[in-house]
């Protein structure tokens, strides 16, 4: 089983639309979460921190069920330059802090 | 946020040669820097965990004496892809932490490494 788990898509979506992607992870012991944003042949870039009482930064709202180990964020009202791949990522403490990377869901944002 | 600079962006090489990668942390001290790699279509895949002075803990699977992980100082790792083949063909990206847990991790712009 991956250690992070994510549906991959494509979410095809119209403008205007709310679309919501979950996660899974498996390492009880994770200690901070986040969703991340890549586009393509770009690094990936921070989108936002999830907390257990959930955040909201603008159209995006990020939510954390520790006792269910599931993540999900939620765009309302899609854009154009939302179209990207949406990474959720899970830091855990091993011998050191590192940070594990789910496969990605993509969204398409269409006119 | 901080940033972390990635040289060279792209780089072919012929199979069997070696090619150097370096990450900076041009606005603060990383203790610890990690590096990815990643296959089209696919996510990010830690291969190692680097760490300032003393030497890197690489992720099961990954080999060590064919990806040389140095990291001499608190603001420069560098990977080293030594005798590279096709397969080795692949986004390779840094990231470095400025502080320990929950803390942003910031990517360095990814290095695209064809080997012909």
């Amino acid at each position: 089983r991956k250690e992070v788990e994510q549906d991959p898509g494509p979410f095809n979506v119209p403008e205007g639309a709310t679309v919501a992607f979950n996660c899974t992870y498996s390492n009880s012991a994770s200690q901070s979460f986040f969703w991340y944003r890549q586009d393509c042949r770009k690094e990936p870039k921070l989108l936002m921190s999830v907390y257990s009482s959930g955040n909201e930064d603008g159209r995006f709202t990020a939510q954390l069920n520790r006792a269910s180990q599931y993540i999900s964020l939620l765009i309302r009202d899609s854009k154009l330059s939302d179209s990207a791949t949406y990474l959720c990522v899970v830091n855990i403490m091993d011998s050191s802090y590192k940070l594990i990377f789910g496969s990605g869901t993509r969204l398409l944002v269409r006119p | 946020g901080a940033v972390v600079s990635q040289h060279p962006s792209w780089v072919i090489c012929k199979s069997g040669t070696s090619v150097k990668i370096e990450c900076r942390s041009l606005d603060f001290q990383a203790t610890t820097m990690f590096w990815y790699r990643q296959f089209p279509k696919q996510s990010l895949m830690l291969m190692a965990t680097s760490n300032e002075g003393s030497k890197a803990t690489y992720e099961q699977g990954v080999e060590k004496d064919k990806f040389l992980i140095n990291h001499a100082s608190l603001t420069l790792s560098t990977l080293t892809v030594t005798s590279a083949h096709p397969e080795d063909s692949s986004f390779y990206i840094c990231s470095a932490m400025t502080g320990a847990g929950n803390t942003e991790a910031f990517f360095g712009q990814g290095t695209r490494l064809t080997v012909v």
